[in-house]
């Protein structure tokens, strides 16, 4: 079937630390692979994505490869502010039928100055 | 672009009485809407894809007489939750695409329901 997993939080760095969250994914066919961005008490606003292999996205610092020989999406930013402190979700997308998104469980981040 | 409205932002109600929420597409026509639902600290789960001018399908496990779908225009859908309980207080999320292969979904803000 197809799944998502991403490294269990919270990750609480300093201000200015590097960010890895991982995310790895199971999927039938090729998928597109998203990350989405949650801050208190709001829906889910999108990060970055990537729709093959080898794609990079980036964002705000932030930046994702397509590795489809790892089957990963990593998560990294050089240097975090207090400001990127929010949940990260991993996602992927079939391709095909009603773009169903499926997402992981959700990284929480804590950004302290 | 791609602006979805979620209405209202949070709603308390007693318990045995219904609760509608809309979701808007602001900005652009929402071919498919999709409505899930989250619990404290916990990841979004699906509970229905909606389509303009067709019954909505629900996910495995969801009630359909209990999550009332309506996806009346291009640019509205509504979830009705009736005879509300306790147990339905979450927070529900709406997303909207354009419904092309590969489009990104855009979400709502959520609505925070608290039955008493």
């Amino acid at each position: 079937g197809n799944s998502v997993t991403q490294m269990e939080g919270p990750v609480t760095l300093s201000e200015e630390a590097f960010l890895t969250i991982n995310c790895t994914y199971t999927a039938t066919g090729y998928p597109s692979l998203f990350w989405y961005v949650q801050y208190p008490g709001e829906g889910l606003q999108l990060l970055l994505k990537a729709t093959k292999a080898d794609d990079k996205g980036s964002n705000k610092g932030f930046e994702a490869t397509y590795r489809k020989e790892t089957t990963s999406f990593h998560l990294e930013k050089g240097s975090v502010q207090v400001s990127d402190s929010a949940v990260y979700f991993c996602a992927l997308l079939i391709s095909g039928g009603y773009n169903k998104l499926i997402f992981g469980a959700g990284t929480r981040l804590a950004v302290h100055p | 672009g791609a602006v979805v409205s979620q209405h209202p932002s949070w709603v308390i109600c007693k318990s045995g009485t219904s609760v509608k929420i809309e979701c808007r597409s602001l900005d652009f026509q929402a071919t498919t809407m999709f409505w899930y639902r989250q619990f404290p600290k916990q990841s979004l789960m699906l509970m229905a894809t909606s389509n303009e001018g067709s019954k909505a399908t629900y996910e495995q496990g969801v009630e359909k007489d209990k999550f009332l779908i309506n996806h009346a225009s291009l640019t509205l859908s509504t979830l009705t939750v009736t005879s509300a309980h306790p147990e339905d207080s979450s927070f529900y999320i709406c997303s909207a695409t354009k419904g092309q292969p590969d489009q990104p979904q855009h979400f709502g803000d959520g609505t925070r329901l608290s039955i008493l």
